[in-house]
C-alpha cells in the first residue's frame, strides 16, 4: 500500500535561510509525487508534481522538489525562505488515490 | 475560472445530529474527492467519484457516512448521526487527470 512519511512535525528556519523538508514514500510502481502547502484556515494550495521526466522540478513561490528513486524521497527546497512562507507542508503520493504524510510545520524566525 | 466550492465554511451541530456538507469542484473535473482533516494530521481520503460512480469509498464509515454524486458534478457528504469524534475539517477536492488535486477550503465541523 502506498504511503508518505514526514520525518519532522515541526521545522523553524530563520527568514532568509534555506528550508529543505524531508518526504519518504512507499509505492507499488512509478509514483506520482506532490508537495502541497495549508495556511491556517485554508485549503491545500499544490506546489509542484512530479510524474516522470527530470527528477528537479520547480514549484511556484520559488520551491523546488528532487525526486531520488534510490531513496524513496521527495524533498522540499528553497533557497531563501520568506517570513509569508509559514505554514503547514503536505507531501502527497499517488495519482487518483492521493495519501498524504501528516505534514511539517513551518515557522519562520524574523 | 472558479475553484472548489464548499459550502458551509463552518459548522457547529450537536452530537446526534445530522450534518451535510456541500462541493460544487471545478468545472470538467471528472473526479472528485472528500478527504477529512483531524488537527494537526495530514488529509485522509473518505470517498473518491469517477463522474458519479464512487470508485473509492473503503475509508468511508459507512454506518454513519454517506455521499452522493448526482449528475457527475456537485457532492454532497453526510454524516448521521454526529458524533464527537467527528469533530474535523472535511476537505473536498477535485481532479480532471493526474495532474493532482485541488482543493476547497474545507468546512470545519465542531460536534459538542
Amino acid at each position: 500500500a502506498q504511503s508518505v512519511t514526514q520525518p519532522d512535525i515541526h521545522i523553524t528556519v530563520s527568514e532568509g535561510a534555506s528550508l529543505e523538508l524531508r518526504c519518504n514514500y512507499s509505492y507499488g510502481a512509478t509514483p506520482y509525487l506532490f508537495w502541497y502547502v495549508q495556511s491556517p484556515g485554508q485549503g491545500l494550495q499544490l506546489l509542484l508534481k512530479y510524474f516522470s521526466g527530470d527528477t528537479l522540478v520547480q514549484g511556484i513561490k520559488g520551491f523546488e522538489a528532487e525526486f531520488k528513486r534510490s531513496q524513496s524521497s521527495f524533498n522540499l527546497r528553497k533557497p531563501s525562505v520568506h517570513w509569508s512562507d509559514a505554514a503547514e507542508y503536505f507531501c502527497a503520493v499517488g495519482a487518483n488515490d492521493m495519501r498524504f504524510g501528516a505534514g511539517t510545520r513551518l515557522t519562520v524566525k524574523p | 475560472e472558479a475553484g472548489v466550492v464548499q459550502s458551509p465554511r463552518y459548522k457547529i451541530i450537536e452530537k446526534k445530529q445530522p450534518v451535510a456538507f456541500w462541493c460544487n469542484p471545478i468545472s470538467g473535473h471528472n473526479t472528485l474527492y472528500w478527504y477529512r482533516q483531524n488537527l494537526g494530521q495530514g488529509p485522509e481520503l473518505l470517498i473518491r467519484y469517477e463522474n458519479e460512480e464512487a470508485v473509492d469509498d473503503s475509508q468511508l464509515p459507512k454506518d454513519r457516512f454517506s455521499a452522493e454524486r448526482l449528475k457527475g458534478v456537485d457532492s454532497t457528504l453526510k454524516i448521521q448521526p454526529a458524533e464527537l469524534g467527528d469533530s474535523a475539517v472535511y476537505l473536498c477536492a477535485s481532479s480532471g487527470g493526474a495532474v493532482g488535486a485541488f482543493f476547497g477550503q474545507g468546512t470545519r465541523l465542531t460536534v459538542v
